[in-house]
């Protein structure tokens, strides 16, 4: 199946810092790309879809300068996170979906632990 | 998409089918019904979707009663690897729709 790649798989930086994750779609194309946030025990939010060569749309409540996305090619979006704080400590996962095999099946990355300390 | 109630957690015994139960009656006849695990720390795993008829893949079966108001996923042959939590969407069938909106799921444990 359709193959959805994330780097780092975990990664820990200093307060003010920013912190870059990567979603690579490995042997297909994606147009667009979606960012979720998991909080321990708790479900996966979605933050905001990304749009290769366009701008991110997020959902309510996420701010677009802290979590800078972008999608510069069809096969890899990025999530900055930007000044992190403690409290941004979290999982992050992106989804894609293959449109090439025609079907309608969305498959997930392996995700990313961001710790802040 | 349409709102999916699971129950919050069951246990199943090692070699016994897992039946994983969801409500989501106020889907509409656009909407596909989507199955996904998450092994903990672990990104989603595709299981299988269904749109009317009954579906089976290596993974499992996915029984959509016929007023469509509720599916359950059947897991054959449980083993502990199947532990996990099992999350229920529906999904339009239009492709621009990729959008997937997560409940709170069914932690399926399975008992040695």
């Amino acid at each position: 199946g359709a193959v959805v790649s994330q780097h780092p798989s975990w990664v820990i930086c200093k307060s003010g810092t920013s912190v870059k994750i990567e979603c690579r779609s490995l042997d297909f194309q994606a147009t667009t790309m979606f960012w979720y946030r998991q909080f321990p025990k708790q479900s996966l939010m979605l933050m905001a879809t990304s749009n290769e060569g366009s701008k991110a749309t997020y959902e309510q409540g996420v701010e677009k300068d802290k979590f800078l996305i972008n999608h510069a090619s069809l096969t890899l979006s990025t999530l900055t996170v930007t000044s992190a704080h403690p409290e941004d400590s979290s999982f992050y996962i992106c989804s894609a979906r293959d449109r090439q095999l025609g079907g309608n099946t969305i498959y997930f990355g392996e995700g990313s632990w961001l710790t802040v300390v | 998409d349409a709102k999916t109630t699971q129950p919050t957690s069951m246990d199943c015994a090692e070699g016994r089918a897992a039946n994983l139960p969801c409500n989501h009656s106020t889907i509409s006849g656009n909407e596909y019904v989507y199955w996904y695990r998450q092994i903990h720390s672990q990104g989603p795993q595709y299981i299988i979707h269904g749109l009317k008829n009954n579906e089976t893949n290596e993974m499992a079966s996915l029984i959509i009663t016929e007023d469509r108001k509720s599916s359950t996923l059947i897991l054959p042959h449980a083993t502990l690897r199947d532990t996990a939590v099992y999350y229920c969407i529906g999904r339009p069938t239009n492709f621009g729709n990729e959008k997937l909106t997560f409940g709170t799921g069914t932690r399926l444990t399975i008992i040695p």
